[in-house]
C-alpha cells in the first residue's frame, strides 16, 4: 500500500503496559485515521483526524488516544492495554473530498496478554 | 451495532459464476459508497465506488448496484476467478469524513 507505513508489524504487550503505533504518510493527506478489525466485526473506527491539530473520536475510542502534531503522522496510543484490545489495526489517510481514495497501511497486529 | 448491514459472512461460487455480496443502511448522511478487497495479510484496498446519484456502476467484472429508496447497495463479481478470493467489505462515509464498513463477506471461488 503506497504511502502508508505503519510501525510495529508484530507486537505483543502485557496488560497494563503501554505502547504507541506509529502511522506515517507522505502523501500531504489532511485525513488520517484508524481502524481495528476483528473477526465477525469488519473494520471499527478507532479516532480520525481531518488535519494537524485535528482529532476526533470514532465508534470504538474507549482506551486509545490520539494526536496530530504534523500533517505525516497520527500515532496511536494504548495507555494500559487489555486482553480486549487484541486485534489487527490499520491506519488509513486520503486528501480533500469523501470521494477520494483512502489508503491504508499494511496493519499492526497486536496482542495483548 | 453495525451501522451497514453484510451479507452474506461467506460465500462459494464455482470459477465463472457470478458472486454477489449485499448491504444496507439506515444512516441517510451516507454520501459515498466505497466496496474494498483485503487478502490476507494485507489492508483494505479500494475496488470500485459508487454515489447514491446512481443506480449503477461498473468496472470491468465489478459492478454495484445501488437503491437509494431501499438503502440496500450490492457487488456483483461477473466470471468470478480464483484469484478473486478475498474478504470483502462495503463501506460508507458519513458527512464527508468517518468511514464506516460491514462485517466482511469471505468470498472463496472454487476452480
Amino acid at each position: 500500500n503506497a504511502g502508508v507505513t505503519q510501525t510495529p508489524k508484530f507486537q505483543v504487550l502485557k496488560t497494563g503496559q503501554s505502547m504507541t503505533l506509529q502511522c506515517a504518510q507522505d502523501m500531504n493527506h489532511e485525513y488520517m485515521s484508524w481502524y481495528r478489525q476483528d473477526p465477525g466485526m469488519g473494520l471499527r473506527l478507532i479516532h480520525y483526524s481531518v488535519g494537524a491539530g485535528i482529532t476526533d473520536q470514532g465508534e470504538v475510542p474507549n482506551g486509545y488516544n490520539v494526536s496530530r502534531s504534523t500533517t505525516e503522522d497520527f500515532p496511536l496510543r494504548l495507555l494500559s492495554a487489555a486482553p480486549s484490545q487484541t486485534s489487527v489495526y490499520f491506519c488509513a489517510s486520503r486528501s480533500g473530498q469523501s470521494g477520494n481514495t483512502i489508503y491504508f497501511g499494511e496493519g499492526s497486529w497486536l496482542t495483548v496478554v | 451495532q453495525q451501522q451497514v448491514k453484510q451479507s452474506p459472512q461467506s460465500l462459494i461460487v464455482q470459477k465463472g459464476g457470478i458472486s454477489i455480496i449485499n448491504c444496507a443502511y439506515e444512516n441517510t448522511a451516507f454520501d459515498y459508497f466505497p466496496w474494498y478487497q483485503q487478502f490476507p495479510g494485507k489492508g483494505p484496498a479500494l475496488l470500485i465506488a459508487i454515489r447514491p446519484d446512481v443506480s449503477e456502476k461498473k468496472e470491468g467484472r465489478f459492478t454495484i448496484s445501488f437503491n437509494k429508496s431501499a438503502k440496500q447497495f450490492s457487488l456483483h463479481i461477473m466470471d468470478s476467478q480464483p484469484g478473486d478470493s478475498a474478504t470483502y467489505f462495503c463501506a460508507a462515509i458519513e458527512n464527508g469524513n468517518k468511514l464506516v464498513f460491514g462485517a466482511g463477506t469471505i468470498l472463496r471461488v472454487k476452480s
